[in-house]
């Protein structure tokens, strides 16, 4: 299993530009997640996905837009990208659908660095 | 409200126990995880404790949980230097059947000789 993949590892954009980021994960999870990290804060949700076909808001989500078409992918959009949104992206799946396991956590991909000017 | 706090910085001697303390507010996190950040990588789950339990020992790993005070802590002993890493505290509360991580800031943990 390759767990968490996410592409591509590292971008620079112009304000203004669009950019989709992929996350693809082989383990039949039901649940994913994408998360900025900035320094000195912890990880902050901004969308996620209890299944295919669905998504919703987490803690941060203006300027992002999400799409869950497969199972296996969580694409996550810029649209007009802005110096704000300079980050690192974490995408993570999760197994459950409903109730939490004995503890069942998330899987986390290596991370996407986006830089924009 | 949701808020999980740590201390952002610690440094020990290869050797010596390191002691990474989180305190978090949400009372219905049924559990707490420790996850650890390597330079350049994304978060790998260290160990978790379950709401109910006291405290938690995993090899060099030992997990101490207050839950009147919501102080949760990470006690690595004999750390070495490939435990310098970010060391994030989360709790896990539950909205709705919905698992949700709210995470700290980070412990930066630098191991020196």
């Amino acid at each position: 299993n390759a767990g968490v993949t996410q592409t591509p590892k590292f971008r620079v954009l112009k304000t203004g530009q669009s950019m989709t980021l992929l996350c693809a994960q082989d383990m039949n999870h039901e649940y994913m997640y994408w998360y900025r990290q900035d320094p000195g804060m912890g990880l902050r949700l901004i969308h996620y996905s209890v299944g295919e076909g669905t998504t919703a808001k987490g803690e941060v989500p203006d300027g992002y837009n999400v799409s869950r078409l497969k199972k296996q992918n969580f694409l996550l959009g810029l649209e007009s990208a802005a110096p704000s949104q300079t980050s690192v992206y974490f995408c993570a799946s999760r197994k459950s659908t409903s109730i939490q396991a004995l503890g069942e956590t998330q899987y986390f991909g290596p991370g996407t660095r986006l830089l924009v000017l | 409200g949701e808020d999980v706090e740590q201390s952002l910085f610690l440094s020990v001697r290869e050797g010596d126990s390191s002691v990474i303390n989180c305190t978090y507010t949400d009372s219905s996190s049924t559990y707490l995880y420790w996850y650890k950040q390597e330079p350049g990588a994304g978060l790998q789950l260290l160990t978790y404790i379950f709401s109910n339990m006291d405290m938690k020992q995993d090899q060099r790993l030992t997990v101490l949980l207050n839950k009147k005070d919501k102080h949760l802590s990470l006690r690595i002993a004999d750390t070495q230097t490939g435990d310098s890493a970010i060391y994030f505290c989360a709790e896990s509360p539950t909205y709705g059947g919905y698992n949700k991580l709210i995470f700290g800031a980070g412990t930066r943990l630098a191991v020196h000789p």
